[in-house]
């Protein structure tokens, strides 16, 4: 069973470009968590999706990020007109369908994204 | 405001002994904890998770213990090696689907 896979795993983009990061959860697993980690912090929530519903996203920033995951197909977190502020780890975690919280997140190795 | 705190931000050891890694939590209403490791430029690698109705977990030289009363979760490293060098996370579930994260400890073994 394979884990989480991200990709790319680096990713480098110029100040107002989009960048597209995918995420595959372990399969049979149909929840996914996106978690951002700038340099030198911790890793912060963004945003938890289950097939083809944003449950959560209190942790997105209000403009140029937006993130879906669709019914198939991998979990696609995109960032329009990028920041050198944008540039960071960013991970994807998956775990499965309905234990009401007390599942278990699975995390890829994550995309890292820098910003010139 | 529910919160992940980890004291001390970096600890170094010698090779051999055994040592504790903090972590506390600002809400006893918690449903898990987890903690992880990180590699310099990797991703995080489970350790062990614990339930709210669990007291403690081990898995191998590691053992780690939650008290929800007290707002913490411990983590023991038996016998330390070098290749225990890492950065060392907790994250808590508050039931929110969400983890929380400390800013974690960063482990240095000296050989």
């Amino acid at each position: 069973n394979a884990g989480v896979m991200q990709n790319p795993r680096h990713l480098v983009r110029r100040r107002g470009q989009e960048a597209r990061l995918r995420c595959s959860p372990m399969k049979g697993h149909s929840h996914v968590y996106w978690y951002r980690q700038l340099p030198e912090e911790g890793l912060k929530f963004m945003v938890y999706l289950q097939k083809e519903n944003i449950i959560d996203e209190s942790g997105m920033p209000k403009e140029r990020f937006s993130a879906e995951f669709p019914k198939e197909g991998p979990s696609i977190l995109r960032i329009q007109q990028v920041v050198r502020g944008d540039s960071a780890a960013y991970f994807c975690a998956s775990s499965p369908a309905g234990t009401g919280g007390y599942n278990e997140q699975f995390f890829g190795p994550g995309t890292r994204l820098t910003v010139l | 405001k529910q919160e992940v705190t980890q004291i001390p931000a970096a600890l170094s050891v010698p090779e051999g002994e055994n040592l504790v890694l903090n972590c506390s939590f600002t809400d006893s209403a918690i449903y898990n904890l987890q903690w992880f490791r990180q590699d310099p430029g990797k991703g995080l690698t489970s350790l062990l998770l614990i339930q709210s109705s669990q007291r403690e977990q081990t898995s191998g030289r590691l053992n780690a213990s939650l008290d929800k009363s007290s707002g913490r979760s411990t983590l023991y490293i038996a016998a330390s090696q070098p290749g225990d060098s890492a950065t060392y996370l907790c994250a808590a579930n508050f039931g929110n689907e969400k983890l929380t994260f400390g800013t974690g400890t960063r482990l240095t073994i000296i050989p």
